[in-house]
């Protein structure tokens, strides 16, 4: 079965200091993989995905993530941070093991960005 | 910009009490699912509907829960008798046709409380 870890459930940086955000996946299957943000009193948005093409990948707001296979890991990363980033962000993973189209979801890190 | 809505945004009920929970996809979106966050822990994968009926649900969705597209604009999420324990954010998510790597549009939730 699928399964998402996230390292870290706060992460707090500087503006303009690099953001990291720690994700590793389990799947027997090749995987689908996203990053989603949540801002306050909002719903889940797409920040980017993976979906077996190119092994970097760039999202909305100058996100991007690495597929690293031999890692089992595709972190987020923003080169600086902007006030506007705070929020919490989701990795999940998606296999079609059997068919299967549900997103699994690791428990998320909020993101706090100081002055 | 199209965007998933629910409603109500909050409710607060009574043990044992009906709950429906109503989104409204975005138009052209074929693929339905209801996810639920539980205050602190991840969003788990409730049901996902396609084409009049359920496609997929989880082993969290009992026979206390029922999902329903009553016309051509809703998808609900009922509860028959709620409890304690479903004191969740819910989550509406939907997708267009076409390509299994598509990406789910979420509505901003339902936050339910039960007393």
């Amino acid at each position: 079965a699928q399964s998402v870890t996230q390292l870290g459930s706060h992460v707090s940086v500087s503006e303009g200091a690099l953001v990291l955000l720690r994700c590793n996946y389990s799947s027997s299957v090749p995987p689908y993989l996203f990053w989603y943000v949540q801002y306050p009193n909002q719903g889940l948005q797409l920040l980017l995905k993976y979906t077996s093409a190119a092994t970097l990948v760039k999202g909305i707001n100058g996100f991007e993530a690495e597929f690293k296979k031999s890692e089992t890991s595709f972190h987020l990363t923003k080169p600086s941070a902007h006030m506007s980033d705070a929020a919490e962000y989701f990795c999940a993973v998606r296999g079609d093991q059997g068919g299967s189209e549900k997103l699994v979801f690791g428990k998320g890190t909020k993101l706090t960005v100081n002055p | 910009e199209p965007e998933v809505t629910q409603t109500p945004s909050h409710q607060v009920t009574q043990m044992g009490q009906e709950v429906i929970l109503r989104c409204v996809p975005i138009s052209n979106h074929l693929y339905f699912y209801w996810y639920r966050q539980i205050l602190g822990q991840k969003v788990e994968f409730l049901v996902s509907f396609y084409n009049n009926e359920i496609s997929e649900k989880s082993e969290i969705f009992d026979d206390q829960f029922s999902v329903e597209r009553p016309d051509g604009s809703n998808f609900t999420l009922k509860i028959r008798s709620t409890k304690l324990e479903d004191s969740a954010m819910y989550f509406c998510a939907s997708r267009r046709a076409g390509g299994n790597t598509g990406e789910l549009f979420f509505g901003e939730g339902s936050r339910l409380t039960v007393l």
